[in-house]
């Protein structure tokens, strides 16, 4: 299948920095990708969808101003935590879609643990 | 998207099959079923999906029945390493790609 990466596997950050989050489609070109946040023993929740080229679109109750996705080119979706606090410690997981003759797929990077001290 | 329904939790035995059902009356013509997989603290992992006829894969088979109410991922020969959560999810072919996660099931493969 597909390849999607993120960098960086893991990262601790004090409380008030920005945290950026790559993810990369490795083998091939992406015009979507997905980021999703995942707490302890929760299963994943979306955040928003990412279109190369345009802007994010963010699902319910998800702030946009806290939460920046760059979407510059057709392999490279950025996920920017601003300001970060301990209680945006968590999982964080993109994915990216690839269609298919029999419907579309989507292929998940292997996350970022994020540690807001 | 139409809403499934899996057990919270099963367990199989080392080298049996593995069964793992998922409802989904709801489910409307256009909409796949899709499995995926997440194994402790990495990434979900695509395993099989289907529209209405059974598929076969390398890691999986997928069974839909006819009503296309519900279906069954198989994994023919489970290892310990198939130990994960397992989710079930309905999407439809052109609803922006969204897939939304339940909780699944978490299998445990024992020897």
């Amino acid at each position: 299948g597909a390849v999607v990466s993120q960098h960086p596997s893991r990262v601790i950050c004090k409380s008030g920095t920005s945290v950026k989050i790559e993810c990369r489609s490795l083998d091939f070109q992406a015009t979507t990708m997905f980021w999703y946040r995942q707490f302890p023993k929760q299963s994943l929740m979306l955040m928003a969808t990412s279109n190369e080229g345009s802007k994010a679109t963010y699902e319910q109750g998800v702030e946009k101003d806290k939460f920046l996705i760059n979407h510059a080119s057709l392999t490279l979706s950025t996920l920017t935590v601003t300001s970060a606090h301990p209680e945006d410690s968590s999982f964080y997981i993109c994915s990216a879609r690839v269609p298919g003759e029999r419907g579309e797929t989507q292929y998940f990077g292997p996350g970022t643990r994020l540690l807001v001290l | 998207d139409a809403k499934t329904t899996q057990p919270p939790s099963m367990d199989c035995a080392e080298g049996r099959a593995a069964n793992l059902p998922c409802n989904h009356s709801t489910i409307s013509g256009n909409e796949y079923v899709y499995w995926y997989r997440q194994i402790h603290s990495q990434g979900p992992q695509y395993i099989i999906h289907g529209l209405k006829n059974n598929e076969t894969n390398e890691m999986a088979s997928l069974i839909i029945t006819e009503d296309r109410k519900s279906s069954t991922l198989i994994l023919p020969h489970a290892t310990l390493r198939d130990t994960a959560v397992y989710y079930c999810i309905v999407r439809g072919y052109n609803q922006g790609g969204k897939l939304i996660f339940g909780q699944g099931t978490e299998l445990s493969v024992k020897p």
